[in-house]
């Protein structure tokens, strides 16, 4: 079984600085997708960032960038210059292979960005 | 815009009530998730179904069945509803990305039960 564990219930941040969410894991599966989605206040669920367990680098998407340590089984979600756009729920995912299966997400993380 | 459709975006009925979602996955995507967030839940994986067949169960209760039909659309339904039922109801397809598959969503179905 798969637990995704996100310890910040809420976080503030502002304008034009970076931020962090944190994002913890535990599998026993060889193989791994990492995900983080964003959702909003209107309430859709927006794919932001993908890491497999495999990939040597972190993944970039833009302002999003992945940290990913695979030792400590942790992904987190960096944002840089963040944006009053970018106040919303945030989900981090995991899927135990690269294929089709179900995600299993953490409980995420309100992001507030203050101007 | 994710491509998902989902009908209908809002949902009131009353306990003991019977209703049925509809979703419409991405143009081409066989495989269908269904995902229900709650409070008290968060959000958790229900059921997949793969080219009209199922795939995995997660956490879905004896009072809902899903299908998926001949043209790939889905339908959850939700029978002898119950308060703690009342979420935001989401479906989602897949699509290869690159070497990994990737979830888009639609936009929900917001069901109450009062």
């Amino acid at each position: 079984a798969q637990k995704i564990t996100q310890t910040q219930p809420g976080m503030f941040v502002q304008e034009k600085e970076a931020v962090t969410l944190d994002c913890t894991y535990d599998t026993s599966d060889p193989s791994y997708g990492l995900f983080w989605y964003k959702q909003p206040s209107s309430g859709e669920m927006i794919f932001l960032i993908y890491q497999g367990s495999y990939d040597q680098q972190n993944a970039t998407e833009g302002r999003y960038s992945l940290n990913f340590q695979k030792a400590r089984k942790s992904a987190n979600l960096v944002i840089s210059a963040s944006q009053l756009g970018d106040s919303a729920m945030y989900f981090c995912a995991m899927r135990p292979d690269m294929g089709r299966r179900a995600l299993t997400f953490g409980s995420g993380t309100r992001l507030q960005v203050q101007p | 815009d994710s491509g998902v459709t989902q009908t209908p975006k809002h949902l009131i009925t009353a306990t003991g009530q019977r209703v049925t979602l509809r979703c419409s996955p991405r143009s081409g995507d066989l495989s269908v998730y269904w995902y229900q967030q709650s409070l008290d839940q968060g959000l958790q994986f229900l059921i997949q179904y793969y080219n009209g067949e199922e795939r995995a169960k997660g956490n879905i209760l004896e009072r809902f069945s899903a299908q998926q039909f001949p043209d790939l659309h889905s339908e959850l339904n939700l029978s002898s509803l119950e308060l703690g039922d009342s979420a935001l109801y989401f479906c989602a397809s897949s699509v290869a990305v690159g070497d990994f598959y990737e979830q888009y969503f639609g936009p929900g179905t917001r069901l109450t039960v009062t």
